[in-house]
């Protein structure tokens, strides 16, 4: 059980919006940046969002980052087929002092 | 070319020990914090260690705090990962990783070399 907490699961037919949550606490997301992960299957992870709503170079601007309080979330619009993977957030935790990955949510495009 | 190649993997029984490595190259592999990461198959990702760029900070999750130990050669830009009192929850694919900003942000990754601990 991970200290921070993403729905195992995520859907949403072509040209949606969708939202995945990723939970914690005072101790990672209320207080250090958050990062989020795309990993298709059978590949390494991609970051997709840095220090909580920035996106690296080549990552479509369909793909948004935020924070309010103690959660954080990842919101990607005009869903495409090629969206479909396993998305994790990772924050570092003060008081782990290490980085805590969520368990990922898996996004299925109808 | 910028990449990470990892290598060391491969089957190992209950109580052994393993040394990871991952070369890097097309980058100042020595501007760089670098960390390692695992997923257990059909898992998630767990994050096991990272070390700053002089190998002067470094930081483990408990599970691998005592048995795992991360280390670099800038001179030979490389990582790697000592694991030894392996167990049959460490089979996973092992990635090292670039924190390209400081903000435990990783914007390269290898592509994994598996290990399985099994008798």
């Amino acid at each position: 059980q991970s200290v921070v907490t993403q729905p195992p699961s995520a859907s949403g037919a072509p040209g949606q919006r969708v939202t995945i949550s990723c939970s914690g606490t005072s101790s990672n997301i209320g207080s250090r940046t958050v990062n989020w992960y795309q990993q298709l299957p059978g590949t390494a992870p991609k970051l997709l969002i840095y220090d909580t709503d920035q996106r690296p170079s080549g990552v479509p601007d369909r793909f948004s980052g935020s924070r309010s309080g103690t959660s954080a979330s990842l919101a990607i619009s005009g869903l495409q087929s090629e969206d479909e993977a396993d998305y994790y957030c990772a924050v570092w935790d003060v008081s782990l002092n290490a980085v805590v990955f969520g368990g990922g949510t898996k996004l299925t495009v109808l | 070319e910028v990449k990470l190649v990892e290598s060391g993997g491969g089957l190992v029984q209950p109580g052994g020990s393993l040394r990871l490595s991952c070369a890097a190259s097309g980058f100042t592999f020595s501007d760089y914090w670098m960390a390692w990461v695992r997923q257990a198959p059909g898992k998630g990702l767990e994050w096991l260690a990272n070390i700053r760029q002089d190998g002067t900070e470094i930081s483990y999750v408990d599970s691998a705090r005592g048995r795992f130990t991360i280390s670099r050669d800038n001179a030979k830009n490389s990582v790697y990962l000592q694991m030894n009192g392996l167990r049959g929850e460490d089979t996973a694919v092992y990635y090292c990783a670039r924190d390209f900003g400081g903000y435990d942000s990783y914007d390269l990754w290898g592509q994994g070399t598996l290990v399985s601990v099994s008798s």
